[in-house]
């Protein structure tokens, strides 16, 4: 059965460095996103894409956030400048071809820990 | 306006038994409502999704049953089994809105015991 797989699966990383987190989608889906879990608490929606640009986000998506499709497979998230609030575990999800309203099938997630 | 409440935030059942998790919005342009399972170290997994357009969907042991009015709908775990053991979330979206996001509960963590 087809999944969605997430790289890597913990990461440590001292606050300020810049981190990527790498999924790989469902091949045939066109819809992704990245949501976070902070330890505890429920899931939250950061932003989704599609069609190579950012079709929703959330406040928590500030400057400091990017995505980016860089190839046919890959989809990233990339946290220019991690703070200690950005400790959290983050999932990929991907949907589609359909897309609206189509189950989002979520990575098993990338554990981000800033010191 | 754009939560979705879920309650209990944990269950502990007996083996056999009935598990129910409830969830109730505000947001009217909601139009979606999946529930999904997490288990340790995993990601979330859909169990079972409903449109509002229906009362009640049922899928094996799972159902769910949508109060559209009271803008409210539960999740019924039927002959509940310790492998059913595991983080429940509810969650909504606007989809004929335009908006694919999912707006999650705060999760009920289900305890089966045998």
């Amino acid at each position: 059965e087809p999944e969605v797989t997430q790289t890597p699966s913990h990461q440590v990383t001292q606050m300020g460095q810049e981190v990527i987190l790498r999924c790989v989608p469902i091949s045939n889906h066109l819809y992704f996103y990245w949501y976070r879990q902070i330890l505890g608490q429920k899931v939250e929606f950061l932003v989704s894409f599609y069609n190579n640009e950012i079709s929703e986000k959330s406040e928590i998506f500030d400057d400091q956030f990017s995505v980016e499709r860089p190839d046919g497979s890959n989809f990233t998230l990339k946290i220019r400048s991690t703070k200690l609030e950005d400790s959290a575990m983050y999932f990929c999800a991907s949907s589609g071809p359909q897309g609206s309203g189509e189950t989002q099938y979520f990575g098993p997630g990338t554990r981000l820990l800033v010191l | 306006q754009q939560q979705v409440k879920q309650s209990p935030q944990s269950l502990i059942v007996q083996k056999g038994g009935i598990s129910i998790i409830n969830c109730a919005y505000e947001n009217t342009a909601f139009d979606y409502f999946p529930w999904y399972q997490q288990f340790p170290g995993k990601g979330p997994a859909l169990l079972i999704a409903i449109r509002p357009d229906v009362s009640e969907k049922k899928e094996g042991r799972f159902t769910i049953s949508f109060n559209k009015s009271a803008k409210q709908f539960s999740l019924h775990i039927m002959d509940s089994q310790p492998g059913d053991s595991a983080t429940y979330f509810c969650a909504a979206a606007g989809v004929q809105g335009g908006s694919e996001k999912l707006v999650f509960g705060k999760g009920t963590k289900l305890t089966v015991n045998p």
